[in-house]
């Protein structure tokens, strides 16, 4: 089955601690983005990837960083930066950014801070 | 730049009501419209879509027209289920800009 998956489903922060939340998938998109979700709002983006090697900041940069070595994957790290990382963590592809592209999204991952 | 609004939540319905959640937005030129759902603990899934005005999207019963005289896209259910309780965006794409989400719309429906 073509989709995408996260890891972890719920992850903890500490204090000071960087941490990485895993997006890969299997659908050859050539698109990804990662969102924030916040409770009571909409989702916002953090980071958006077109192509393998290449990244754009989305609305929400500021605290996190994001790498694409490889079509399949889009890994993003939540650094100690980030000064507020407690949401729902949302990872989308389409087969590219455009108007009339269907953004298909993950089960999501869920940090916490300790 | 663009935006979009939602009717706010969260809205609380009987089995067979019926549904309108409304959405308006704020572009300039043409976007593409989506609602999307989300039921509790998962991601996102594309409910129905439309790209361009006057054309209607519909899916498991759902329905929203491309309103360009109204800026709008309101989304609506004849009969709705309990299974349809969960949370509805609204979102536009225009060009090859990103998506963006209007805040969301908790719907419950009680047996």
């Amino acid at each position: 089955d073509g989709g995408i998956t996260q890891s972890p489903k719920y992850l903890f922060r500490k204090e000071g601690q960087n941490v990485t939340l895993s997006c890969e998938q299997n659908l050859n998109h050539d698109a990804m983005y990662w969102y924030r979700q916040d409770p009571g709002q909409g989702l916002r983006l953090i980071y958006y990837s077109q192509i393998v090697n290449d990244f754009q900041k989305g609305d929400i940069a500021e605290g996190y960083s994001v790498s694409r070595e490889k079509k399949e994957s889009f890994p993003l790290t939540v650094t100690s930066a980030q000064k507020n990382p407690t949401a729902f963590y949302l990872c989308a592809s389409s087969t590219q950014v455009g108007a009339q592209e269907t953004q298909y999204f993950g089960p999501g991952t869920r940090l916490l801070v300790l | 730049g663009n935006s979009v609004t939602q009717m706010e939540g969260p809205v609380t319905l009987s089995e067979e009501a019926f549904l309108t959640i409304n959405c308006t937005y704020t572009a300039t030129g043409y976007p593409s419209l989506f609602w999307y759902v989300q039921y509790p603990g998962e991601g996102l899934q594309l409910l129905l879509k439309a790209t361009k005005a006057d054309d209607k999207g519909s899916n498991k019963g759902f329905e929203a027209t491309y309103r360009k005289e109204t800026t709008s896209f309101h989304l609506e259910k004849g009969s709705v289920q309990v299974s349809d309780s969960a949370v509805y965006f609204c979102a536009l794409v225009q060009g090859a800009q990103k998506l963006v989400f209007g805040q969301g719309t908790r719907l419950t429906i009680n047996p």
